[in-house]
């Protein structure tokens, strides 16, 4: 069975860092590009941002750009995204997932809530 | 990197067929075929309908179809069931080798 696992999520005040991790199982990991995906509370996806499966290529969404950084490690099977001067805005359930052809994998989210 | 325009909501009586369009531009939806929808249940992950442009997921319903014209992709559900009620979000490939997601629509099942 595959499983995506988010993990790390929490309050944080505005300016803070946060580090959010996503185990993977039943698939394999490193033959894949992995995404990290948002959903504000009461809104839409937004796309994050997305690393190829060797990590040789790495893209942003421009309202991140500059403060996340996505990562990740095939020999744990685990993506990463570091979260750095974070806002109000960045509030959200953070999903990772994989998408390729017939094939869409999600986790059940992670809760991010930038706030004072 | 704009979202894809989608109609806030549409509706629906049980048998009828809707349609929902997801408009972009030549750099995201007119571009590629790699037009995917999602429906996503309140508090679910989204769960993936369609993908490049018009093929289904083995699991996925017949009643799902998707197309593409131009700049605009539309994903059609016929003999519309309770079941249907949910969001729905088209999402596509651009030529920053980036994704975007449209902004999504309710689906009512009347």
């Amino acid at each position: 069975e595959v499983q995506l696992v988010e993990s790390g999520g929490g309050l944080v005040k505005p300016g803070g860092s946060l580090r959010l991790s996503c185990a993977a199982s039943g698939f394999s990991f490193s033959s894949y590009n992995m995404n990290w995906v948002r959903q504000a509370p009461g809104k839409g996806l937004e796309w994050v941002s997305s690393i190829t499966s060797s990590s040789s290529y790495i893209y942003y969404a421009d309202s991140v750009k500059g403060r996340f950084t996505i990562s990740r490690d095939n020999a744990k099977n685990s993506l990463y995204l570091q979260m750095n001067s974070l806002r109000a805005e960045d509030t959200a359930i953070y999903y990772c997932a994989m998408w390729f052809q017939l094939l869409s994998y999600w986790g059940q989210g992670t809760l991010v809530t930038v706030s004072s | 990197q704009s979202a894809l325009t989608q109609p806030a909501s549409v509706s629906g009586s049980p048998g009828q067929s809707i349609t929902i369009s997801c408009t972009g531009t030549s750099s995201d939806v007119g571009g590629y075929n790699y037009v995917s929808w999602y429906q996503q249940y309140p508090g679910k992950a989204p769960k993936l309908m369609i993908y490049e442009v018009s093929n289904r997921p083995s699991g996925v319903s017949n009643r799902f179809s998707g197309s593409k014209s131009g700049n605009m992709a539309s994903l059609t559900i016929s003999g519309l069931q309770a079941e249907d009620e949910a969001d729905y979000y088209c999402s596509s490939y651009t030529s920053s080798s980036t994704w975007v997601f449209g902004g999504g629509t309710k689906l009512t099942v009347l």
